[in-house]
């Protein structure tokens, strides 16, 4: 069974790094996307980034200027850097797989397990 | 960007009944479009993917409609564990993906 989970402060300071990882276990990194995700009460569910177990990445155009997500397969585990963070990057962070299928000319991009979540706040 | 958009935000029902939900694209996704639950204080957990596979281990009273910018995901008989929040999420604009807000399925 395959399990994700995130680790990393639960507290940051505003204009700083909020930096967490995603350790995979129970399964490979490989042939898989690896995404990140936030919650917030005023965001809801919102996309960060992927990035491809070939190392190849993805960010949301809302946050790319200040996120990086890098992987380490011998690890299994990615992570995520968000830059210059202020209150309204307060939330729940989820990591989570994506699957890379493809059958019948459509493509299956849907994220099939999930880590817990970890609340990271950004305060002072 | 697509924007989901799902209703009712919260959707009463008593326990055996029949709840139905809907998520609407503001565009065509195709049947680019997964379901997930979520329950407080857990991460959403995926229930149907291409509009209307049900995932693995999932209980057939969970089943999903629809195609281009309409879908449904229609709960037939309610048991205790599936008052929760529910979301809708297009994955057809890969490499994006956009979240509906959610509809609250809580006991009547």
């Amino acid at each position: 069974q395959v399990q994700l989970q995130e680790s990393g402060p639960g507290l940051v300071k505003p204009s700083e790094t909020l930096s967490l990882t995603c350790t995979v276990s129970g399964g490979s990194i490989s042939s898989y996307y690896w995404s990140w995700i936030r919650q917030s009460p005023g965001r809801g569910l919102e996309w960060i980034g992927y990035i491809y177990y070939s190392g190849s990445s993805n960010y949301n155009p809302s946050l790319k200027s200040r996120v990086t997500i890098s992987l380490d397969t011998s690890k299994n585990q990615f992570s995520l850097k968000l830059t210059s963070v202020t209150a309204a990057d307060t939330a729940v962070y989820y990591c989570a797989r994506v699957p890379d299928l493809c059958s019948g000319g459509s493509c299956y991009r849907y994220f099939d397990y999930w880590g817990q979540g970890t609340l990271v706040t950004v305060s002072s | 960007e697509i924007v989901m958009t799902q209703s009712p935000a919260t959707l009463s029902v008593s326990p055996g009944e029949r709840a139905t939900l809907s998520c609407r694209a503001s565009q065509s996704v195709s049947s680019n479009l997964a379901w997930y639950q979520q329950k407080p204080g857990q991460a959403p957990r995926l229930l149907i993917y291409a509009a209307s596979t049900r995932a693995t281990g999932i209980p057939a009273r969970f089943s999903g409609s629809g195609s281009g910018t309409e879908f449904t995901l229609t709960i037939s008989s309610l048991q205790s564990e599936d008052f929760a929040v529910y979301y809708c999420q297009q994955y057809n604009n890969w490499p994006t993906w956009t979240f509906g807000q959610g509809t609250k399925v809580e006991i009547k």
